[in-house]
């Protein structure tokens, strides 16, 4: 069954530092999504992409923040300048259809900001 | 704020007893319901979906959908150990809201 593939599974970056999130989305899949979740709270969108450009985006999607669908396969989030407060589960979902059609995450990366 | 309530747990059934989920949301303009099953430390799985007010059946689980009352449910049968999780309310308009989850263990 395809999946949604997220690298790194653990990312440890020093706070300040830019880091990266990589997700292949399923290959039929239009609409992709971030979300973060911190240790023991909920899932929190992030923004959600599609036709090659966002088309929703949270409060917590600050500038710091972009994403980018650099070829036909890859989805990536980009974190600016980290902060300790970054430092959660992130997880990528990809959907067939529309924004309110079921969507199918990723394993998730852990980033740990020291 | 759109909000999506769901009882923390945990939720403790006996193996072979049904368990009940419940879920309250506050927006009236949601479209699309969602159940997911999140393991500790894994990410979230898709259970079931429900757009209609009503009853939807698929296996052991089912979905339950009173729009009017902003309410959402999610009755697993004949539970298993291996249904043991927190699950995971989500409702959809351009977004998707969870749920903080109900952590349950079915007890063997």
């Amino acid at each position: 069954e395809p999946e949604v593939t997220q690298t790194p599974s653990h990312q440890v970056t020093q706070m300040g530092q830019e880091v990266i999130l990589r997700c292949v989305p399923i290959s039929n899949h239009l609409y992709f999504y971030w979300y973060r979740q911190i240790l023991g709270q909920k899932v929190e969108f992030l923004v959600s992409f599609y036709n090659n450009e966002i088309s929703e985006k949270s409060e917590i999607f600050d500038d710091q923040f972009s994403v980018e669908r650099p070829d036909g396969s890859n989805f990536t989030l980009k974190i600016r300048s980290t902060k300790l407060e970054d430092s959660a589960m992130y997880f990528c979902a990809s959907g067939r259809t529309a924004s309110n059609q079921p969507q199918h995450f990723g394993d998730g990366t852990r980033l740990s900001i020291l | 704020q759109k909000e999506v309530e769901q009882n923390s747990g945990p939720l403790s059934v006996p193996e072979g007893a049904i368990a009940s989920l419940n879920c309250t949301y506050s927006d009236r303009g949601s479209q699309s319901f969602f159940w997911y099953r999140q393991y500790s430390g894994k990410s979230p799985e898709l259970i079931m979906f429900i757009y209609s007010n009503g009853d939807k059946e698929d296996g052991r689980f089912t979905a339950q959908l009173n729009k009017a009352s902003q309410y959402v449910s999610l009755l697993i049968r004949d539970s298993q150990p291996s249904d043991s999780a927190t699950y995971l309310c989500a409702v959809s308009g351009n977004q998707f809201y969870f749920g903080t989850g109900t952590s349950l263990t079915v007890i063997p």
